[in-house]
């Protein structure tokens, strides 16, 4: 089975300060995402990679800043957290762009206090 | 950009009833249909999908797609509490274009 791991699991961070989410699939997966979800709601793209050291910005980008170093890591960055990124974030691998499945990790619930 | 809108937002069914969960749709050239599951606290996962005109079962599951009427939905036949969980639907156009997917559905099926 496709495997996405991601770390840390659940995170605490104060405002203001540096967040780094990691992401690390065995697929051999051409394609990396990033997706945001807030409470009951549905998955929101902020990031995505289709080659290592290549990023692209998804439908909410600001504020967050990705790297894809290797084709199994994919990166997110939140270089000043804020309140209102609060919230679990999910990565996700697929074979190719679209008509295929997404694989996720099992997210990290982020708290910015 | 494709729009992908689901109804209703939230559902609850008692035990045993048939589910339908819908999904609509904005681009005609669209080719990948999708529902995915999200039990709480969990990754959401692929449950099935469809790439033509019709319908598809696996098990107590049915996908219908209606590509004229920009529209497919998924129904539960039986629907038990394990059945629980917040469903996705997802589209793509092709397989160089993104998936794009819908606000959810939150079904709770009540014992």
């Amino acid at each position: 089975e496709a495997a996405v791991t991601q770390s840390p699991r659940s995170k605490v961070a104060v405002t203001g300060g540096k967040v780094t989410l990691s992401c690390h699939q065995t697929n051999n997966h051409d394609y990396m995402y990033w997706y945001r979800q807030d409470t009951g709601h549905g998955l929101r793209l902020i990031h995505y990679s289709y080659v290592a050291d290549s990023t692209e910005k998804g439908d909410i980008p600001d504020g967050y800043k990705a790297s894809r170093p290797s084709q199994e890591n994919f990166s997110l960055i939140l270089e000043l957290a804020s309140l209102s990124q609060t919230a679990v974030y999910f990565c996700a691998s697929s074979e190719g762009q679209g008509n295929t499945e997404v694989f996720f990790g099992k997210g990290t619930r982020l708290t910015v206090v | 950009q494709q729009k992908v809108q689901q109804s209703p937002e939230s559902l609850i069914v008692p035990e045993g009833a048939m589910t339908s969960l819908n999904c609509t749709f904005s681009d005609s050239a669209s080719q990948y249909f999708a529902w995915y599951r999200q039990h709480s606290g969990k990754a959401p996962k692929a449950l099935m999908s469809i790439f033509s005109n019709g319908e598809k079962e696996e098990g107590r599951f049915t996908i219908h797609l209606n590509k004229a009427s920009l529209h497919f939905s998924l129904h539960i036949r039986d629907s038990q509490p394990s059945d629980s969980a917040l469903y996705l639907c997802a589209v793509s156009q092709n397989s160089n274009n993104r998936i794009f997917f819908g606000d959810g559905t939150q079904l709770v099926v009540k014992p």
